[in-house]
């Protein structure tokens, strides 16, 4: 079965950048999202079709996806940014999960 | 405005059969499909399947194993997701999703329904 490899967790300072990277086998040839979990909350989509925002997710949030790799890219992170984010690509008519990255901002 | 509205919290024992519901609002019920994710406590995200309502058809994560049933009732624009004997190990939220008409991507969540299963 097809697998999405994200790191566990991703530190980074207010104002800095965060880069976030989800591996798959020829991962470029597939469209990869990315969803934020903020505790307690139900999942967000911030990124779809590799680098394209939904209405009302922030510029600073930014994806791109070439090769094996994909990366959600924060901007100028922020304190509210801090959360666990998820890739996910459709494989042989099932959606797959990263197992997901846990961001701090500190 | 796009909305799932899912039923609440339940508490069952194992052995028990159980059915949640997702009653989508705000968009043509039967042409989207709709999907359920799985998150176990302090876990990730995990794919369960899909269904289109207008026909139901149905396409089932092979790590499910038959453990599920999807269906949907369009009349009422509801899925449902139901087990037969319910185990420990299905303690979990569950979100169901609504799958964009083109892309792949999930672009409306419910607000999860919260299944515990213990003796």
């Amino acid at each position: 079965s097809y697998e999405l490899t994200q790191p566990p967790s991703v530190s980074v300072s207010p104002g800095q950048t965060a880069s976030i990277t989800c591996s798959g086998d020829k991962l470029g040839d597939k469209f990869v999202s990315w969803y934020q979990q903020r505790p307690g909350q139900s999942p967000l989509l911030v990124i779809y079709e590799n680098g394209e925002r939904p209405s009302g997710i922030p510029e600073r949030f930014s994806g791109s996806n070439s090769g094996n790799t994909a990366t959600l890219t924060i901007s100028g992170a922020q304190a509210l940014d801090e959360a666990d984010y998820y890739c996910q690509a459709w494989d042989t008519n099932t959606e797959v999960f990263g197992g997901g990255t846990k961001l701090t901002v500190l | 405005e796009v909305q799932l509205e899912q039923s609440g919290a339940e508490v069952k024992k194992p052995g028990e059969s159980l059915k949640i519901s997702c009653t989508g609002s705000g968009f043509s019920f039967t042409r989207y499909w709709v999907g359920w994710v799985r998150q176990r406590p302090g876990k990730g995200l995990e794919w369960m399947g899909i269904i289109y309502p207008d026909d139901s058809d149905t396409r089932y994560s092979p790590s499910l194993q038959g453990r599920v049933t999807m269906s949907a009732d369009k009349s009422i624009r509801t899925a449902y997701l139901q087990w037969s004997s319910l185990k420990a190990s299905d303690t979990a939220m569950y979100y169901c999703v609504r799958r964009a008409s083109t892309g792949g991507h999930l672009d409306y969540w419910g607000q999860g329904t919260l299944v515990t299963v213990s003796s």
